[in-house]
């Protein structure tokens, strides 16, 4: 099946820190991958849409000057949390789908929980 | 606004027997259907995909899609106490994007 690997897992870090998360699908082409938050006994929250080779798409409510995307790749999108804040600690995951096959559901990575004290 | 609703549970169910779980959504659009687990800390795990009328069955698990009553259930024959997670509905709309329900909480007692 398909294969979504996300890293790093965990970031413990100072506020004011940039973090960079990478998402990649390893054994198909994703030209569209998705970001979501997760906060605690709450689910998923999508917070924006990534297309290789443009500009990201982000819901309505996210900062895309606080959350940078950057989707260079058919296998590689990252998401930048800028100048992070305690409040932005909680549990980011990416998906991707394989477009080349109809129906195929989102995979998930294994996610990045990220603290910043 | 588009809508994924289930109930937050938690859904207490003994070892061995069904658990049932519902979900409904609110756009009519919405083609495809999914039912992903989630242990508590992990990223969710895709265990169904329903895309017409009727049942799908996998396993101990069979997903049912009543597009006409826009609503999907999942059922758990069999129930292990591995199978105590929350367990996430979720339809397509544009573009492939997915809108979560907020999860039921199953808990499989011994």
């Amino acid at each position: 099946g398909a294969v979504v690997s996300q890293h790093p897992s965990r970031v413990i870090c100072k506020s004011g820190t940039s973090v960079k998360i990478e998402c990649r699908s390893l054994d198909f082409q994703a030209t569209t991958m998705f970001w979501y938050r997760q906060f605690p006994k709450q689910s998923l929250m999508l917070m924006a849409t990534s297309n290789e080779g443009s500009k990201a798409t982000y819901e309505q409510g996210v900062e895309k000057d606080k959350f940078l995307i950057n989707h260079a790749s058919l296998t590689l999108s990252t998401l930048t949390v800028t100048s992070a804040h305690p409040e932005d600690s909680s549990f980011y995951i990416c998906s991707a789908r394989d477009w080349s096959d109809g129906n195929q559901p989102q995979h998930f990575g294994d996610g990045t929980r990220l603290s910043i004290l | 606004q588009k809508e994924v609703e289930q109930n937050s549970g938690p859904l207490s169910v003994p070892e061995g027997a069904i658990a049932s779980l519902n979900c409904t959504y609110s756009d009519r659009g919405s083609q495809s259907f999914f039912w992903y687990r989630q242990y508590s800390g992990k990223s969710p795990e895709l265990i169904m995909s329903i895309y017409s009328n009727g049942d799908k069955e996998d396993g101990r698990f069979t997903a049912q899609l009543n597009k006409a009553s826009q609503y999907v259930s999942l059922l758990i024959r069999d129930s292990q106490p591995s199978d105590s997670a929350t367990y996430l509905c979720a339809s397509t709309f544009s573009w492939g994007k997915l809108q979560f329900g907020a999860g039921t909480q199953v808990v499989v007692t011994p």
